[in-house]
C-alpha cells in the first residue's frame, strides 16, 4: 500500500524560529513535491525534487528551502519562519503514470 | 495567475441527486487531467484521470469530461452520498513538463444533504 509520512501533523512556531518539515515515502518514486494549500488558493506548488539531491523552484519557493539526501526523504524548511507562512503543507510523491500520492499534511501555524 | 480555475468554490446537493463539479484552464499544453478529494485534517487522494486523447473516462460512479475546445473539464459524481462531502480540486499537467508538476484549481466544497 503506498504511503507518503509527514512527521509533524500540527506544529506551533513563533516569527523567525527555523522549521523542519518533513516526508517520507516508501514507494521508490524519484520525483517529490512540497505544496502549501490556502483557502480560494488551491494548491500552489513551493519546491519538487527529481532525484537525490537535485530540487527545483515551484511557484512560491520565497523563504523555503528543501533537502533531498536520500530518495526516500524530502524535507522543507523555513529559515525564519513569519505568520505568512501559517498555512497546511502537503507532501507529494509521484508514480510513473502520473498521479500524486499525497501525505496527510502538516498544520502550521506561525505566531 | 491561476491556469487552472473553478469557479464555484462551494456546491450543495442532494443525497441521490448528481453533483457537477467545473474546472476551466487556460494552457493549451496541459494534456492530463485529474480530480482530486479532499477531507479536512487529510491529504488529498486521487479520484479520477484523463489524458487530452479522451473526452470521457468513468470509473463507478464517477465521470469525468473534456471539451478540449472549450479547455474545460467537469466531474460529474452519481448518484451523491454523504460520504462525498469533501473538498474537490481539479489538477492539469502538461506533457512538456517531464517532471510532472500539477496545477491545482482552488477547490470546491461539495456538501451532500440527506
Amino acid at each position: 500500500d503506498v504511503k507518503v509520512t509527514q512527521s509533524s501533523r500540527y506544529l506551533v512556531k513563533r516569527t523567525g524560529e527555523k522549521v523542519f518539515l518533513e516526508c517520507v515515502q516508501d514507494m521508490d518514486h524519484e520525483n517529490m513535491f512540497w505544496y502549501r494549500q490556502d483557502p480560494g488558493l488551491g494548491l500552489r506548488l513551493i519546491y519538487f525534487s527529481y532525484d537525490v539531491k537535485m530540487k527545483e523552484k515551484g511557484d512560491i519557493p520565497e523563504g523555503y528551502s528543501v533537502s533531498r539526501e536520500k530518495k526516500e526523504r524530502f524535507s522543507l524548511i523555513l529559515e525564519s519562519a513569519s505568520t505568512n507562512q501559517t498555512s497546511m503543507y502537503l507532501c507529494a510523491s509521484r508514480t510513473a503514470s502520473g498521479e500524486l500520492f499525497f501525505g496527510e499534511g502538516s498544520r502550521l501555524t506561525v505566531l | 495567475d491561476q491556469q487552472v480555475k473553478q469557479n464555484s468554490p462551494s456546491l450543495s446537493v442532494q443525497e441521490g441527486r448528481i453533483s457537477i463539479l467545473n474546472c476551466d484552464y487556460t494552457n493549451s499544453m496541459f494534456d492530463y487531467f485529474l480530480w482530486y478529494k479532499k477531507y479536512p485534517a487529510e491529504g488529498p487522494t486521487f479520484l479520477i484521470s484523463i489524458s487530452s486523447i479522451k473526452d470521457k473516462n468513468e470509473d463507478g460512479r464517477f465521470t469525468v469530461f473534456l471539451n478540449k475546445s472549450a479547455k474545460h473539464l467537469s466531474l460529474h459524481i452519481v448518484p451523491s452520498q454523504p460520504g462525498d462531502s469533501a473538498v474537490y480540486f481539479c489538477a492539469a499537467s502538461g506533457k512538456a513538463d517531464s517532471w510532472g508538476k500539477l496545477q491545482f484549481g482552488a477547490g470546491t466544497q461539495v456538501v451532500v444533504t440527506p
